[in-house]
């Protein structure tokens, strides 16, 4: 298993671009989760998902959109990207829901110019 | 879900035990106590959790005080891919309760 894999790694955007974040797992996961992650700080949660069809909002889902057709994917949105936007972001699953272990994916480094 | 206080930073030499604590003073009766650790920027990775009792697996120990306020997480015999920030963090069952990461400890094993 290849686990949760995200693309791209790395990506410059400037302000007001949009772009959207993939993230897919292999584990047949119902939950999924997008998380950001500043400098020195720990992760915050941006949107949720507990199955095909079904999203929620976490702390932070200002400025994104999360989208999930399949069990697999849950690729987050960002439509007008802005400076407070720069940072880097992860992805998870978890088979059951938030109790259990969170697999988390290598990240996606943004920087918004 | 309750609060949790860790140290900033510490060290360890390579080859001997990690201990890091964790307070949870307002932990309650339905909140399990977790430990993930990352590792330069790498995603987040789970190491153990536990209720009440001391937990053990093929990572870490975890014992937790009796009277669960608060915990301490133990590497038995810390290498150099151990530095890395490990995070405790306290959470309730059920589905509806979420992971939140506060900004851990920064382990730095040392030769």
């Amino acid at each position: 298993n290849a686990g949760v894999t995200q693309t791209p790694k790395f990506r410059i955007l400037k302000i007001g671009q949009s772009m959207t974040l993939q993230c897919t797992q292999d584990m047949n996961h119902n939950y999924m989760y997008w998380y950001r992650q500043d400098p020195g700080m720990g992760l915050k949660l941006i949107y949720y998902s507990v199955g095909a069809g079904i999203t929620d909002k976490g702390e932070v889902p200002n400025g994104y959109n999360v989208s999930r057709s399949t069990t697999e994917d849950f690729p987050l949105r960002l439509e007008l990207a802005a400076p407070s936007q720069t940072s880097v972001y992860f992805c998870a699953s978890s088979s059951l829901g938030f109790q259990e272990t969170q697999y988390f994916g290598p990240g996606t480094r943004l920087l918004v110019l | 879900d309750a609060k949790t206080t860790q140290p900033p930073s510490m060290d360890c030499a390579e080859g001997r035990a990690a201990n890091l604590p964790c307070n949870h003073s307002t932990i309650s009766g339905n909140e399990y106590v977790y430990w993930y650790r990352q590792i330069h920027s790498q995603g987040p990775q789970y190491i153990i959790h536990g209720l009440k009792n001391n937990e053990t697996n093929e990572m870490a120990s975890l014992i937790i005080t009796e009277d669960r306020k608060s915990s301490t997480l133990i590497l038995p015999h810390a290498t150099l891919r151990d530095t890395a920030v490990y995070y405790c963090i306290v959470r309730a069952t059920g589905t509806a309760s979420k992971l939140t990461f506060g900004t851990g400890t920064r382990l730095q094993v040392t030769l």
